[in-house]
Parts: C-alpha cells; structure tokens; sequence
C-alpha cells in the first residue's frame, strides 16, 4: 500500500519569513497527483495546492509552492511571506487511480 | 454553487446509540467519500460512493458501520451501537469525476462525541 510521510509533527516560523513542510510518499505507480490540504482550527479541509506527477514544472499559487522530486519521492510544500492566517495543520495527500492517502499532518504556528 | 455540506456539524451519543452523519456533495458532484480522524492524526478513508453504488469500503470497519449514496438526497454514513472508539471528526468529500485528477472538496465535518 502506498504510504505518505510528514516527518515534521510541527513546525513554527515568523510572520513574513519563509516555511517549508516535508512530505515524501511510497508508490510503485508512476502516474498520480499530490495534494498539499489545509486544516484551520475550524477543522475544514481547504485544498491549498496540487501537482500532476507528469508534469515537471512545480505548481505554484500565490504564496504556496511545491518543490517535487519525482526520483526522490518527495513533494515539499514552501509558503513564502507566512501570514497569521497561515496558522494550521498541513497534510499531504498522494491520489492514484485507486488509492487516495494522507500524511499524518504537520501543525504550523506562525509567530507574530 | 454551495460546498460540500455535512449535518449536523457536532453530535453527541450516549454508549449503544446510533448516529446518522449526513453529507450533501456539491452541485453535480456524483462520488462521495467518507473520512474518519481521530484526535492529532490525519484522515482515513473509509468508503467512497457513487450514486446509489457503494465503490470501496475496504476502509470501513466490517460491524456497525454502514454507508449509503441513494439517488435521492444526501449520502448517509451510518454508526450503530456507538462506542467511545467510535468519537472522532468525519469528513465528506465529493468530487466530479473518479480518477487520480480530480480534486475532492471537503465538508466541515460532523464531530461525534460517544459518552
């Protein structure tokens, strides 16, 4: 079964600096999607970002960007400029045609 | 064009109750899926739906738990007899097309709690 990975249970940056969480996944299937979701203390489930395994170019929006490394399996997410709002568990997901798994979370504090 | 909506947002069982969440997908969304989390972890599938079709409930316990995508009105997951275990955030989501593509947008979430 396919697994995902967040190796950083928490993590805190400044207001206005530059975050990255880690994600890296186990797959033996060479065409899928990643997901980067977003949980506020709300506990909504946000969709912050996606990225097509075939395509090289990392997906980018606004603020959040990704760093994937196919090879390597890893799918790290960068929020640059950290706002208050940015405050929240973080997850990775890994979707195939069959299977869709989550990462156990990473919870970001952003420090004013 | 509403989101993914889930009724009610909070409920509260007593032991050996059951608990009906209720999940209404987006507008023209026809795949349904269920997610369970348990405090400080991440979610878990459970089953997806399709209208009227239960898909993949390889991620649902095999007694009590019950799911259901009728044709008409909201997708059902269904908990009978209730225990402590059972206390946790579950999440719907729906999507327009099945496929590693699509994107699932996610409800609020139903947050059981089992005394």
């Amino acid at each position: 079964a396919q697994t995902v990975t967040q190796s950083q249970p928490e993590m805190s940056v400044q207001e206005a600096e530059t975050v990255t969480l880690s994600c890296t996944y186990d797959t033996s299937e060479s065409d899928y999607y990643l997901f980067w979701y977003k949980q506020p203390p709300s506990r909504q489930m946000i969709l912050v970002i996606r990225q097509e395994a075939y395509k090289q170019q990392n997906a980018t929006e606004n603020r959040f960007s990704v760093n994937f490394q196919k090879a390597a399996k890893s799918f790290s997410l960068k929020i640059s400029d950290s706002q208050l709002g940015d405050a929240a568990m973080y997850f990775c997901a890994y979707r195939s045609a069959s299977d869709m798994r989550f990462g156990a979370g990473t919870r970001l504090t952003v420090k004013p | 064009n509403a989101g993914v909506m889930q009724n009610p947002r909070h409920l509260v069982r007593r032991r050996g109750q059951e608990a009906r969440l209720r999940c209404s997908p987006m507008k023209g969304h026809s795949h349904v899926y269920w997610y369970r989390q348990l405090p400080e972890e991440g979610l878990k599938f459970m089953v997806y739906l399709q209208k009227e079709n239960i898909i993949d409930e390889s991620g649902m316990p095999k007694e009590r738990f019950s799911a259901e995508f009728p044709k008409e009105g909201p997708s059902i997951l269904r908990i009978q007899q209730v225990v402590r275990g059972d206390s946790a955030a579950y999440f719907c989501a729906s999507s327009l097309n099945r496929g590693k593509q699509e994107t699932q947008y996610f409800g609020p979430g139903t947050r059981l709690l089992v005394l």
